[in-house]
């Protein structure tokens, strides 16, 4: 299975600080479609997960664009221009390039 | 607007079995596949596998083949997970999710909280 790693495990900022997580795949997530199926996602406390960003970069359509997506085959970035209230919980990547689908072991984004 | 309803929180016995349902509404049932995945304290979010929402095919991960058996009632627009054989192990929140092209969850259930306890 591909194996996705987060770092850092979590991030204590305060609001209108930039913030960036990083995620690495043990496995090129270039898929046979030319397509990268890396997408993120964000639980806040006591909620379900919520969407975020696919295929890398693409923000879906409720998402604030202070949040933007990059990188390729196996180093992928999410970034925050500006941390809001809203923004605490834990951010996750997961890839659905390879089955079965993973997930990495989430980063908590805490309020200073 | 798309919904993802799943049942309510599963108290079960050792080597007993539960099924739990995600009923969609908002869409059209049969146009999208349906994943489950587990989450745990120790072991953070896990696939188990997905089913085709028109035919009834699945796809597991080998992990949860023998665990876990994915159905749908199109009827009703219900998508199900029986976990079978229960232990510990298997206490956690299973959410449902909405598959879209390949790879991608755009909905996600509000989860069940299935506990294994004698």
């Amino acid at each position: 299975d591909v194996v996705m790693t987060q770092t850092p495990v979590s991030l204590s900022l305060a609001i209108g600080q930039p913030a960036s997580i990083s995620c690495k795949s043990s496995q090129s997530l270039l898929g046979t479609s030319g397509k990268t199926f890396l997408n993120w996602i964000l639980q806040r406390p006591g909620q379900s997960p919520k969407r975020l960003i696919y295929q890398v970069s693409k923000l879906y359509s409720e998402v604030p664009d202070r949040f933007s997506g990059s990188g390729s085959e196996t180093e992928f970035t999410l970034k925050i221009s500006r941390v809001e209230a809203e923004d605490l919980g834990v951010y996750y990547c997961w890839q659905g390039t390879h089955f079965p689908y993973t997930f990495g072991a989430g980063t908590k984004l805490e309020l200073k | 607007q798309v919904q993802l309803q799943q049942s309510g929180a599963e108290l079960a016995k050792p080597g007993s079995s539960v099924k739990i349902s995600c009923k969609a509404s908002g869409y059209t049932f049969t146009s999208y596949y349906i994943s489950w995945i587990k989450q745990t304290t120790g072991q953070g979010l896990e696939y188990i596998g997905y089913i085709n929402t028109g035919s009834g095919g699945t796809n597991y991960n080998e992990k949860f083949k023998g665990k876990a058996t994915l159905t749908v009632d199109k009827s009703s627009s219900t998508a199900f997970m029986q976990l079978s054989s229960l232990t510990p192990d298997d206490s956690a929140v299973y959410y449902c999710a909405r598959l879209i092209g390949r790879g991608t969850h755009d909905y996600w259930g509000q989860g069940v909280m299935v506990t294994v306890s004698s």
